[in-house]
């Protein structure tokens, strides 16, 4: 099956630093979603972006599907934007339905 | 517009016992996935419903179970609960089959003892 690979694992920042997250998966997607996970467990949808690039405030995206990598920057960062982020892409033709990374581990610190 | 639901929120079972699994999704989404988060096997797939149908199915053993029901609403059953059971269980919808976006639910927490 599809393999998704995230990096960094961990990342600590200062508050109004900028950074950048990154997914590679190892074969041609037709759905590819990055999440932040709340402290309560809940994913919170960020974009969805098999191919191209999206802006949302701070936070943007960008799929570059021919090269099979995605990258999340967010700038100037907050301390609410602690949390986990999840890149999960959806293969076509795939037996499941989303595969998820394992994910990016951000602290922001005041 | 409502998020997807699930229900209950918490639950603690005790192992060899039953547990079934609430999940409503937005109004108009036909797809319903099944997802198992743990802390050492990260999130997993375990199947997805569209149409009342099973189309897809993650490599879980046959104690999980689900079902669709015709307004789409999901069920998803585990029986004989093992201690290894013990996990974030989430439910996702989406308006189809096959690369749409994927909307969570806040999960169910389920512990067994």
């Amino acid at each position: 099956g599809i393999q998704v690979e995230q990096s960094p694992p961990d990342l600590i920042l200062q508050e109004g630093a900028n950074s950048t997250l990154r997914c590679n998966f190892s074969d041609s997607v037709n759905n590819l979603q990055w999440f932040h996970q709340n402290p309560w467990g809940q994913l919170i949808n960020l974009f969805y972006i098999p191919s191209g690039t999206k802006q949302n405030g701070r936070l943007s995206a960008t799929t570059v599907a021919t090269e099979r990598y995605s990258l999340l920057y967010i700038s100037s960062s907050q301390t609410t934007d602690s949390g986990v982020y999840f890149c999960a892409v959806e293969a076509p033709g795939g037996s499941e339905k989303l595969v998820f990374g394992k994910g990016t581990k951000l602290t922001v610190n005041p | 517009k409502a998020g997807v639901t699930q229900t209950p929120r918490y639950l603690i079972k005790t192992r060899g016992q039953q547990v079934t699994l609430s999940c409503s999704p937005i109004s108009g989404h036909r797809s319903v996935s099944w997802y198992q988060q743990t802390p050492g096997q990260g999130l997993q797939f375990l199947f997805e419903y569209f149409s009342e149908t099973q189309r897809n199915k993650g490599n879980f053993p046959g104690r999980f179970s689900g079902r669709q029901f015709s307004n789409s609403r999901s069920e998803m059953n585990v029986s004989t609960l093992e201690l290894g059971d013990s996990a974030l269980y989430l439910c996702a919808s989406s308006l189809g089959f096959g690369g749409y976006e994927q909307y969570f639910g806040p999960g169910t927490r389920l512990t067994v003892t």
